[in-house]
């Protein structure tokens, strides 16, 4: 069957430093999404990406997210100067269209500690 | 704004038992909702959807939800519950409303099966 892979499992960075969270979603997917879980918190969306540009994004997501589509494979979350309260599981999602109806499918979640 | 809600942080219950897990939605228009579960170290798994028809929705692992209009509810039910289900359940609605049609989750409900 096939899923979104996300790597490193656990990435662990000290405050001010950049980080990068790669993601590899469903091959004919076209809709690509990161969510974040504060540890105790709900799961919230982060942004959405199609056609090579970001369709929509969340309050949480400010200056200092990035996000990119590199090759056609990777999907990558840039955080440039990460904060303490940054600390929190990052999950990728891809859909294959981008309707009502569609579910997501979801990577196993990049662990970010930033001390 | 859609919303969810799981008033639940944990539900136990014993092997073999029926298990309910609930959710209460707030949405304007058609709700489109969704139950994903958690494994530990694993990501969010899809389990099953309801968009429209039939009330009783069926999906993974014998899994099940019903959809309430009345009491805005969708709750997740299972016959049987097995120790290997143990693990954190989350629902969520589409947000047909923005431009990528994201999902908005609950907090999350741990369910604990005692063998």
């Amino acid at each position: 069957e096939p899923e979104v892979t996300q790597t490193p499992s656990h990435q662990v960075t000290q405050m001010g430093q950049e980080v990068i969270l790669r993601c590899v979603p469903i091959s004919n997917h076209l809709y690509f999404y990161w969510y974040r879980q504060i540890l105790g918190q709900k799961v919230e969306f982060l942004v959405s990406f199609y056609n090579n540009e970001i369709s929509e994004k969340s309050e949480i997501f400010d200056d200092q997210f990035s996000v990119e589509r590199p090759d056609g494979s990777n999907f990558t979350l840039k955080i440039r100067s990460t904060k303490l309260e940054d600390s929190a599981m990052y999950f990728c999602a891809s859909t294959r269209r981008g309707q009502t109806n569609t579910e997501a499918f979801f990577g196993q979640g990049t662990r970010l500690t930033v001390v | 704004a859609q919303s969810v809600a799981q008033p639940e942080d944990q539900v136990n219950v014993a092997e073999g038992n029926p298990l309910t897990v609930k959710c209460t939605y707030s949405v304007s228009g058609n709700p489109y909702l969704f139950w994903y579960v958690q494994y530990p170290n694993r990501g969010l798994q899809f389990l099953l959807k309801y968009i429209t028809g039939d009330n009783l929705v069926k999906g993974s692992y014998g899994f099940e939800a019903e959809f309430n209009k009345s009491q805005t509810s969708f709750h997740l039910k299972k016959p049987s519950a097995l120790v290997s289900d143990s693990a954190l359940y989350f629902c969520a609605v589409r947000d047909g409303g923005g431009a990528t049609n994201k999902l908005i989750f609950g907090t999350g409900t741990l369910l604990a099966v005692q063998p």
